[in-house]
C-alpha cells in the first residue's frame, strides 16, 4: 500500500529558531498533500494544502510567513516553522493520497512532535 | 464549535468485549472516514463511507446519511486495538476539506 514518511517524528527547539519538517510519497506521486496540527485532546486540524508547483492553499488564521510550505516535487513537501515560540509547539502531520480527493483511502505520515523551549 | 462529535470520550473494555464508538454530524456529507491514531501519533485510515456498511476483520462501520449517524463497531477486542478513535466527514462535497472529531480514547485491558 502507500506510504508517507515524515521527519523527524520530534524536536526540540529554542524560541526562535526555525524547524524544518519533511513528508515524502515513498512509492506514489502526490500532486496534493496536507498538512495538519493537533493540540493535546484536540481535533486534528488542518492547517493548509500543499500543491506541487504551486503556492500553498493556508486555511483562516494560519500565518503562511510563518508556516512556510514548499512542495518542489511529486514526493516531497516541507513545512518549515520559522522563529518557532512556545505556542508553536504540537504535533504536526501530513497526509497524502496518490488518488484525487475523496477517495477511499487517506494516507498519513507518522507526525512530528514539536516543542519549543 | 466542532461539527463533528464524538461519543464516548474515552472507553475502557477488557478484552473480548464488543466495543461502539458512535460519531454524529451536523451537516450533510458525501463521505465519512474513520480513522486510527496509535499512541505514537500515527495515523491509519480504516473505512470511508458514504452509505450501509463496511467490514474489515473485526472491524465494522455503519452509516446512516438521514441520522447524520455513524458508528465503528470492534467485535472480539483486544489490547492491540487500544488507540485513539477518529471519524471526520469531509466537508463541502467530495472535494472539501476534512473536518476531524476530537476522537475517543480506547483502553483494552487484557
Amino acid at each position: 500500500g502507500a506510504v508517507v514518511s515524515q521527519h523527524p517524528s520530534w524536536v526540540i527547539c529554542k524560541s526562535g529558531t526555525s524547524v524544518k519538517i519533511e513528508c515524502r510519497s515513498l512509492d506514489f506521486q502526490a500532486t496534493t498533500m496536507f498538512w495538519y496540527r493537533q493540540f493535546p485532546k484536540q481535533s486534528l486540524m488542518l492547517m493548509a494544502t500543499s500543491n506541487e508547483g504551486s503556492k500553498a492553499t493556508y486555511e483562516q488564521g494560519v500565518e503562511k510567513d510563518k508556516f512556510l510550505i514548499n512542495h518542489a516535487s511529486l514526493t516531497l513537501s516541507t513545512l518549515t516553522v520559522t522563529s518557532a515560540h512556545p505556542e508553536d509547539s504540537s504535533f504536526y502531520i501530513c497526509s497524502a493520497t496518490p488518488h484525487p480527493r475523496g477517495a477511499e483511502k487517506l494516507f498519513f505520515g507518522s507526525g512530528t512532535q514539536l516543542s519549543v523551549l | 464549535k466542532n461539527e463533528v462529535e464524538q461519543s464516548p470520550q474515552n472507553l475502557t473494555a477488557q478484552e473480548g468485549e464488543f466495543i461502539t464508538i458512535n460519531c454524529s454530524y451536523s451537516v450533510g456529507i458525501s463521505a465519512l472516514h474513520w480513522l486510527q491514531q496509535h499512541p505514537g501519533g500515527g495515523i491509519v485510515s480504516l473505512f470511508m463511507l458514504s452509505s450501509g456498511k463496511k467490514k474489515h476483520g473485526r472491524l465494522i462501520a455503519t452509516i446512516n446519511i438521514q441520522e447524520k449517524h455513524s458508528s465503528l463497531h470492534i467485535t472480539a477486542s483486544h489490547p492491540r486495538d487500544s488507540a485513539v478513535y477518529i471519524c471526520a466527514r469531509r466537508d463541502g462535497g467530495s472535494q472539501g476539506n476534512l473536518i476531524f472529531g476530537k476522537g475517543t480514547k480506547l483502553s483494552v485491558k487484557p
